[in-house]
């Protein structure tokens, strides 16, 4: 069925270091959204990206949509122990769902 | 304070005993939904509502029902559990559609023995 994947699984890297997740879907997105999640929490909503090729920036987190909107990715500059989580794209694949990549979890150590 | 609210945040239940889990949502919002979250599974959507009276099965909506007779309620109700659907579950609203900002609330997490 259609889904929305998200690469890599699991990341560990060291305070400073950069870090990147990739969200690919099978079909064109309308939409896609990033959410991040605390460990023991919830998620929250980052952004939307909605325009093809749109490049959106939060401080040091970069969000990008593909030419084809059929792919995504968040890039955090100079990571810090408050980035831990899991990171998650979600597109529109079906009229009123959204379908949730399986996360990115981020391990920061410092 | 706007917010989504879930109760409860915990239960341990056994298989075949009825429950339900709240939701209630104080910012007027007309899209809610509920998803469960499994290790290496993400979030799976189980049912949605896109308002008052008006309920869809999201990808996940067997062993599960719904109901949405007031605005701000979507309850979740296991008619009868069973171990696989001892997960953590979130329930979300939105403004207008599933377009919009998902607000999700606090989570419950179930164990179904």
């Amino acid at each position: 069925g259609q889904q929305v994947m998200q690469i890599p699984q699991y990341q560990h890297v060291q305070e400073g270091e950069d870090f990147t997740t990739y969200c690919n879907s099978s079909t064109t997105l309308s939409n896609i959204q990033w959410y991040k999640q605390r460990p023991g929490g919830h998620p929250v909503f980052l952004i939307q990206l909605v325009k093809s090729g749109e490049v959106k920036k939060q401080k040091r987190l970069t969000f990008q949509f593909g030419e084809a909107k059929k792919n995504s990715s968040l890039h955090i500059t100079a990571t810090q122990t408050t980035d831990v989580g899991t990171y998650f794209c979600a597109g529109h694949l079906g009229y009123s769902t959204l379908t949730f990549g399986k996360g990115t979890m981020l391990l920061v150590s410092p | 304070e706007a917010q989504v609210t879930q109760n409860p945040r915990y239960l341990i239940t056994v298989t075949g005993k009825k429950l339900t889990v709240t939701c209630s949502q104080n910012m007027n919002h007309e899209y809610m939904s509920w998803y469960r979250q499994d290790p290496g599974l993400g979030l799976r959507q189980i049912y949605y509502s896109m308002n008052v009276e008006v309920t869809d099965k999201g990808d996940v909506p067997e062993g599960y029902k719904v109901s949405r007779k007031e605005k701000r309620n979507f309850p979740l109700i296991l008619e009868s559990p069973s171990p696989n659907q001892t997960s953590l579950y979130f329930c979300a609203s939105s403004s207008g559609t599933v377009r919009d900002t998902q607000y999700f609330g606090p989570g419950t997490r179930l164990t179904v023995l």
